[in-house]
């Protein structure tokens, strides 16, 4: 079982659309997780982070985490072509590392 | 803030040749550095370690031979791929924590391709 799972898309959906994003994890000892977006052949841009159960909102992002089914999610509201890329959940269990998902694809059509 | 410059970006070397690769915290100390590999359509996959002052600690399966990586102070650390082969071309990246566990900032990558 990998460590930190997502589904590789693409996901697409129409602009204005709510996008989500699912991840989840195996170790449940970790700490910390976060959002990253990923332009093609750019490095990681970190959206957001999350330590508490619950929901965590930014302007049109909203992280959720359950710790519980060791699930993590992120919503993207008002979605626009420009948020079109990559996104990667990554966990930190410890030792402040960090463990990325493969990433799933987000395709938002104009 | 919390800014990590990278260089080079790209780089083409010949096969047998070692290339350097640096990555600088402009304004802040990196006490540590991650290093990162990706191949095309894959996620990003930890190297190794690297702590200023003290040998790095590579991930499993990585040669330490291979990838020298050095943090002889707490604003540079630099990744040397010796003897590249074709199959190490990839794109690498540096990535530094700067608020304990909640905060880590990446360089901008170098695409490394071996020819």
């Amino acid at each position: 079982q990998k460590e930190v799972e997502q589904n590789s898309g693409p996901l697409s959906v129409p602009e204005g659309a709510i996008a989500s994003l699912n991840c989840t994890y195996s170790d449940r000892g970790s700490q910390s997780f976060f959002w990253y977006r990923q332009y093609s052949g750019k490095s990681p841009e970190l959206i957001m982070f999350i330590y508490s159960n619950g929901d965590k909102e930014d302007g049109r992002f909203t992280a959720q985490l359950n710790k519980a089914s060791q699930y993590v999610s992120l919503l993207i509201r008002d979605s626009q072509p420009s948020d079109s890329a990559t996104y990667l959940c990554a966990v930190n269990p410890g030792f402040q590392k960090l463990v990325f998902g493969t990433g799933t694809r987000l395709l938002v059509s104009p | 803030g919390a800014v990590v410059s990278q260089h080079p970006s790209r780089v083409i070397c010949k096969s047998g040749t070692s290339v350097k690769i640096e990555c600088r915290s402009l304004d802040f100390q990196a006490t540590t550095m991650f290093w990162y590999r990706q191949f095309p359509k894959q996620s990003l996959m930890l190297m190794a370690t690297s702590n200023e002052g003290s040998k790095a600690t590579y991930e499993q399966g990585v040669e330490k031979d291979k990838f020298l990586i050095n943090h002889a102070s707490l604003t540079l650390s630099t990744l040397t791929v010796t003897s590249a082969h074709p199959e190490d071309s990839s794109f690498y990246i540096c990535s530094a924590p700067f608020q304990g566990d909640y905060g880590y900032t990446f360089g901008s990558g170098t695409r490394l391709t071996v020819v």
